[in-house]
Formats: structure tokens, C-alpha cells, sequence
């Protein structure tokens, strides 16, 4: 079956500093996967995606690879800032069937000034 | 834009009782929403799909006399988790699929429910 599994949380960093949240996967075919962000109070919002193997996403800073070998999608960030801090989940799409998502449980990332 | 709200953000309600969730979609027309659970420090595990003006599709294990979904217009989906048990307190959360074409999922700040 699909399913998600990222590093447990909470992260704590001081600004600037690099940062890596793990996400593996394990799916049949060709998943799309997602990393989503969650600030306080507000709903998920698509931070960036990838469709096929070998693709990077990137937005805001933020960039994830597409590793079909390793199945695994790390996020990562050269330089965190305070407004950063938020929860952070990995998830993936079924080939073809955008209407099922599989998400992580989520990680949360604090960063200090 | 693609703005979906959630009412209430949070409810408490006494053991037997019904309660309505309600999600809409602000800017956009929703033909599709989905309902969501989540549980402290797990992941969101869909529980249905609502298309408009058709019945929902709910998944394996999630109980549809109990989560009644009403998607009567393309700007409105409910959720009523009825003859509430302390079990079903929860975070549910709805997402709405963007316009057509869209794969995107835009998702709503979530309810917290608490059943005493």
C-alpha cells in the first residue's frame, strides 16, 4: 500500500541555520508527492511538488528532490528564518488519481531568533 | 485566492448529540471537497469524498450513518458526526479540489471537536 513516514518533531533551529526534514515513501507505480505547510491557525498550503522521478521542487527557499532510488523526498533549506516556523507534513498522490492523498504525520519546525 | 474556511473552529458537545462542521470554498467552485481526520502527532487519513450533488465516497473503515457529507452546491460541504462518542473527538479538516483541471488540494484551518 501508499503511506508516509517523516522525522518526528519538534525541530528547533536558530535562524540561519540549514535545514533537513526526512520523508519516505513507499508506493506502487509513480507517486506525485507534495510537501505541504501548516502556520498557526491557518489550513495546509502546497509549499512545492514533484511529479516524476528525478524532479526538483523549490519555492521560498525551500527545495526537494525526487529520489525514485532511495524513495525519498527530503526537504531542505539553506537559511531558516523565524517566519519558517510552522508544521511542515510530506505527502503523495497516486499516479493518475489526484483526489488521494497519503500524508506524513508531520514535523514541526521552531525556529529561534 | 482559493480560500476555504471551516465552521466552527472549534465545538464541544455532550455524548449523544449531533454536531455540523461546515467547509466552504471563499473564490472558487468546488465540484469536489474532501473530509479529512487527524489525530495528535498523525498523519491526516482522508475519511471521504463529496462531489456535488452526489453521494459521498467514504473510505474503508469510516463508519457513513455516523459522518453524514452533504455537498449540496459547489461552495458548501458538511460534515455531521452524529450520536457523537468521546472517540470521534478529533481535528477533522476539509480540502476542496482547485478549479477545473486542477490537481491542487486547498485546505481549510480544520475544527477541532471535543465530545464530553
Amino acid at each position: 500500500g501508499n503511506s508516509v513516514t517523516q522525522m518526528e518533531g519538534p525541530v528547533t533551529l536558530s535562524e540561519e541555520a540549514f535545514l533537513t526534514i526526512n520523508c519516505t515513501y513507499t508506493a506502487t507505480g509513480y507517486p506525485s508527492l507534495f510537501w505541504y505547510v501548516q502556520y498557526p491557525g491557518e489550513g495546509l498550503q502546497l509549499l512545492l511538488k514533484a511529479t516524476k522521478a528525478d524532479d526538483k521542487g523549490s519555492n521560498k527557499g525551500f527545495e526537494a528532490t525526487y529520489r525514485k532510488e532511495t524513495t525519498s523526498f527530503h526537504l531542505e533549506k539553506g537559511s531558516v528564518q523565524v517566519s519558517d516556523s510552522a508544521v511542515y507534513f510530506c505527502a503523495l498522490s497516486e499516479a493518475y488519481n489526484f483526489n488521494k492523498f497519503y500524508f506524513g504525520s508531520g514535523t514541526k519546525l521552531n525556529v529561534k531568533p | 485566492g482559493a480560500v476555504v474556511s471551516q465552521h466552527p473552529s472549534w465545538v464541544i458537545c455532550k455524548s449523544g448529540t449531533s454536531v455540523k462542521i461546515e467547509c466552504r470554498s471563499l473564490d472558487f467552485q468546488a465540484t469536489t471537497m474532501f473530509w479529512y481526520r487527524q489525530f495528535p502527532k498523525q498523519s491526516l487519513m482522508l475519511m471521504a469524498t463529496s462531489n456535488e450533488g452526489s453521494k459521498a465516497t467514504y473510505e474503508q473503515g469510516v463508519e457513513k450513518d455516523k459522518f453524514l457529507i452533504n455537498h449540496a452546491s459547489l461552495t458548501l460541504s458538511t460534515l455531521t458526526v452524529t450520536s457523537a462518542h468521546p472517540e470521534d473527538s478529533s481535528f477533522y479538516i476539509c480540502s476542496a479540489r482547485g478549479p477545473t483541471g486542477s490537481y491542487e488540494q486547498y485546505f481549510g484551518p480544520g475544527t477541532r471537536l471535543t465530545v464530553t
